[in-house]
């Protein structure tokens, strides 16, 4: 089993619905998680980051974590063609320096 | 410097060839990651540097990969006798703390081809 397990998609949205975007980790030990964005050809951008259970909010995009399920997801709200990218999830160990990423899902917003 | 700074943006090697590939993350921080990233997939952990002492090299898939940073400040990602596998994005991030608790921030990355 992986460390962190997403769909790899595409993921296909019409432009304006809210896009979701699901992640699973396997150690119950894990402390901070976060999403990545990348452009296709660009490196990851920090999007988002979480560290209790529940949502935290930032703009048009929602993280949410449930640390007993061992699942984090990302919602956009209003997607825009400009949100087409590969989301990458990503998790710490608690007092851990080391992050590990899933193998990222694919997000298409039709216009 | 305002971000974190990474050289070449290409490299294409021959196989056999020993390659050296550099970092120079932001002014002051403290921690210093590399990470592999081969198409379609998420960036693989490698190394990670607190100032200049190497904590984790766990990463690292051969003994062919060598990663220094002996000033604590940039860093270099050594690969000797490169091998068709090693083709990949080689990715350096850096975040001010001891910790990767914060989140990173990326460079641009290298992207080696061996042929």
């Amino acid at each position: 089993q992986k460390e962190v397990e997403q769909n790899s998609g595409p993921l296909s949205v019409p432009e304006g619905a809210i896009a979701s975007l699901n992640c699973t980790y396997s150690d119950r030990v894990s402390q901070s998680f976060f999403w990545y964005r990348q452009y296709s050809g660009k490196s990851p951008e920090l999007i988002m980051s979480i560290y209790s259970n529940g949502d935290k909010e930032d703009g048009r995009f929602t993280a949410q974590l449930n640390k007993a399920s061992q699942y984090v997801s990302l919602l956009i709200r209003d997607s825009q063609p400009s949100d087409s990218a590969t989301y990458l999830c990503a998790v710490n160990l608690m007092g851990g320096f080391k992050t590990i990423f899933g193998a990222g899902t694919r997000l298409f917003v039709k216009a | 410097g305002a971000g974190v700074s990474q050289s070449p943006r290409y490299k294409v090697a021959k196989r056999g060839q020993d390659v050296a590939l550099r970092c120079d993350p932001i002014s002051g921080h403290v921690s210093l990651f590399w990470y592999q990233q081969a198409l379609g997939q998420g960036p693989e952990f490698l190394t990670y540097f607190q100032n200049e002492a190497q904590l984790d090299k766990s990463g690292l898939p051969s003994d062919r990969f060598f990663a220094e940073r002996p000033e604590g400040s940039v860093s270099t990602l050594k690969i000797q006798r490169t091998q068709q596998e090693d083709s990949a994005v080689y990715l350096c991030a850096s975040s001010p703390l001891g910790t990767g608790n914060y989140g990173y921030t990326f460079g641009s990355g290298t992207r080696l081809t061996v042929v």
